[in-house]
């Protein structure tokens, strides 16, 4: 059974302060692992990643795979109040009757007190 | 463009009841998806869609049944409502099963 587990479980943080979110996963045929910020709502879409040691970056956001050692961590830097969301970790599997299939971990409870 | 649509936002149904959740995207998606997402959890999958008239279980089907007759429209049917479905709902849509999946604003349910 495929399995994605993110820690920690909850942070809080003062705003200006840099956050790393982690995320690990057991799939089988693995094509890629995405991030999501859900603030009381849908998620939203953060990064899509399918290759390893490349980083992605969106503003004060980044992240990076390791598909080897089977993680990912998402950075944020000189956080907001806004940043105050779940952050979701998912990946997809490309085999059998499986195709596309999102497995989601349990999320980050992230709190950033101004 | 719409995007993903879903409706009812709210609905309380008593132990027993039946429903369906509606959800239609307009983005012509082939692969649709039912996940549910209880208090600080993550979402678990419960249904899928690769296309018009194929459907397969997720992780949680047992007591959900999807049909699949158009490409635009995935609605989800609640038999026999039991209080272990209060949930939020969310639908989502993709074009491509590595692509990033697109999501409705969910269904909150509560089963009394």
């Amino acid at each position: 059974e495929d399995k994605v587990v993110q820690s920690p479980l909850s942070l809080v943080v003062h705003e200006g302060d840099t956050v790393t979110l982690n995320c690990s996963y057991e799939v089988t045929n693995f094509r890629s692992l995405l991030w999501y910020k859900q603030e009381k709502k849908a998620p939203t879409f953060l990064f899509m990643l399918t290759s390893s040691g490349i980083e992605k970056k969106s503003g004060r956001l980044s992240s990076i795979l390791d598909k080897k050692e089977l993680f990912s961590i998402l950075n944020i830097t000189a956080t907001q109040t806004g940043d105050s969301a779940v952050y979701l970790c998912a990946t997809t599997n490309a085999g059998g009757t499986s195709y596309g299939k999102l497995t989601f971990g349990q999320g980050t409870i992230l709190t950033v007190h101004p | 463009n719409a995007g993903v649509t879903q409706t009812p936002k709210f609905r309380i149904l008593k132990i027993g009841q039946s429903m369906t959740l509606q959800c239609a995207q307009d983005m012509n998606h082939n692969y649709m998806y039912w996940y549910r997402q209880d208090p600080g959890m993550g979402l678990k999958l419960i249904y899928y869609s690769v296309g018009a008239g194929i459907t397969d279980k997720g992780e949680v089907p047992n007591g959900y049944n999807v049909s699949r007759s158009t490409t635009e429209d995935f609605p989800l049917r609640l038999e026999l409502a039991a209080p272990s479905q209060t949930s939020v709902y969310f639908c989502a849509s993709t074009p491509g099963a590595i692509s990033e999946q697109y999501f409705g604003p969910g269904t909150r349910l509560t089963v009394t």
